[in-house]
């Protein structure tokens, strides 16, 4: 059973980058089964995906972030990283990782607990 | 706005039966993408519910279950109780190369 952990400041200053990251446990990043993926929620709204990473580092992200976003992969730690440029208060929300089986158009069956970015000076 | 359009909420009583809709396009499901389902508990991760439009992890309770025909899917309650009082959301794949979600239902336990 994998288990995914996401790690990273809690508060990101306006115009600051966001990065988190996502330790993988159960299982290994490498494994061609999974694709990895980012998933954000706002307080109290919906659920958006950011983008996603397969264990060779080939990535797809949402379009509406893609310019922003860099998500990348280190298979010697088996962790997963995202990075969010330019923040503003719009960004505040908390960040999901989880794993993707059956790649793009997946679905997400293993999360992390989420972890809480407040964008604030 | 989501791409994907599911009712802000539902709501039944215990024991009954409850349907939350999850309605597309010709880019996304019906496009032929699979639609999957999770159900977000309050203060905790989502969980998936259904895979691949009709499909049940090990360990969700057959009181769950999905369809899908056309541009829209929908998940099925039976039974209902009160731990299922939580949010729901569909997911699915867009020719726009990317993940979409609904905008979530919240199921009400009467």
């Amino acid at each position: 059973q994998l288990q995914l952990q996401e790690s990273g400041p809690g508060l990101v200053k306006p115009s600051e980058a966001l990065s988190l990251t996502c330790t993988v446990s159960g299982g290994s990043i490498s494994s061609t089964t999974y694709y990895w993926g980012w998933i954000r929620q706002p307080p109290g709204k919906g659920l958006e995906w950011i983008g996603s990473i397969y264990y060779s580092g080939s990535t797809y992200y949402n379009p509406s972030l893609k310019s922003r976003v860099t998500i990348f992969v280190d298979t010697s730690t088996n962790q997963f990283s995202l990075k969010l440029s330019s923040v503003s208060a719009a960004d505040t929300a908390v960040y999901y990782c989880a794993s993707q089986s059956s790649g793009w158009a997946g679905w997400f069956d293993s999360w992390g607990q989420g972890t809480l970015v407040t964008v604030s000076s | 706005q989501s791409v994907l359009t599911q009712p802000p909420s539902v709501s039944g009583a215990p024991g009954q039966r409850v349907t939350i809709s999850c309605t597309g396009s010709s880019s996304n499901i019906g496009a032929g993408y699979d639609v999957h389902w999770y159900q977000q508990l309050p203060g905790t991760a989502p969980k998936l519910l259904i895979y691949g439009n009709r499909n049940r992890p090990s360990g969700v309770p057959d009181r769950f279950s999905g369809s899908k025909s056309g541009t829209s899917a929908s998940l099925a309650i039976t039974g209902l109780q009160a731990e299922d009082e939580a949010d729901y959301y569909c997911q699915s794949y867009d020719s726009s190369q990317r993940e979409v979600f609904g905008g979530g239902t919240k199921l009400t336990v009467l």
